[in-house]
């Protein structure tokens, strides 16, 4: 099974739907990231939490909001979906118990969800 | 200007040659640089990491780092059909509003056909 699952894969949804996309993580990882991809930009941090209680915002958090239910979980909510919003959306996690070494950096991260908003 | 500029090509190199991709940087509190391949239609997986200045390789692959030039380098000998994916550059620093998060260049695009 995969460490970092994601759902759904793929959402077509109409401008000012609420959407919910939602990460799930068997890492044992305590930091969880959101990001959005599009084409020529690259990642752009949206939201990142390093541990249930500490959520902070990114570069573009702008029309986003996340939930850290519990360690292995986080979601990522658009509350009123608009067209530009369309793009691939990735969450990612890491360990700060390796913290000291480069690997405390390395983020892990899913499948991928494909949200195209009409 | 972003801080990491990446060129993203795309490039399409035979098979069998060597591909060198690069990125640039600007903030000179970044000091852990890695590589992430994406293939299509998947997520970004790490495929090296370097600390600071210096040479690191991983069979077919060199990562390169040169601090002083804000500049660092992934070259990948006899490339493969297998090789063709998104590389993307990341980087990261010890401290500061950077700590805990990566920033990724714009990512390139490699096709290599045999």
């Amino acid at each position: 099974d995969a460490d970092v699952t994601q759902t759904p894969r793929n959402r077509i949804t109409k401008t000012g739907k609420r959407i919910m996309l939602e990460c799930s993580q068997t890492k044992g990882h305590d930091r969880m990231y959101w990001y959005r991809q599009d084409p020529g930009l690259g990642l752009q941090l949206i939201y990142y939490s390093f541990d249930v209680k500490d959520i902070n915002k990114g570069e573009i958090s702008d029309g986003y909001s996340v939930s850290r239910q519990a360690q292995a979980k986080f979601s990522l909510s658009l509350e009123s979906a608009i067209p530009n919003q369309t793009a691939l959306y990735f969450c990612a996690t890491s360990d700060s118990g390796t913290s000291g070494s480069p690997l405390t950096d390395t983020q892990y991260f899913g499948p991928g969800t494909r949200l195209t908003v009409l | 200007q972003k801080e990491v500029e990446q060129d993203p090509g795309p490039l399409s190199v035979p098979e069998g040659a060597i591909v060198s991709l690069n990125c640039t940087y600007s903030n000179s509190a970044f000091q852990y640089f890695m590589w992430y391949r994406q293939y299509s239609r998947k997520g970004p997986e790490l495929l090296m990491y370097t600390y600071s200045s210096g040479n690191k390789e991983d069979g077919r692959f060199t990562a390169q780092v040169d601090k002083s030039s804000k500049y660092i380098s992934l070259f990948i000998r006899d490339s493969q059909p297998s090789d063709s994916a998104t590389y993307l550059c990341a980087m990261s620093a010890l401290g500061g509003t950077s700590y805990g998060k990566l920033t990724f260049g714009q990512g390139t695009i490699l096709t290599v056909h045999p």
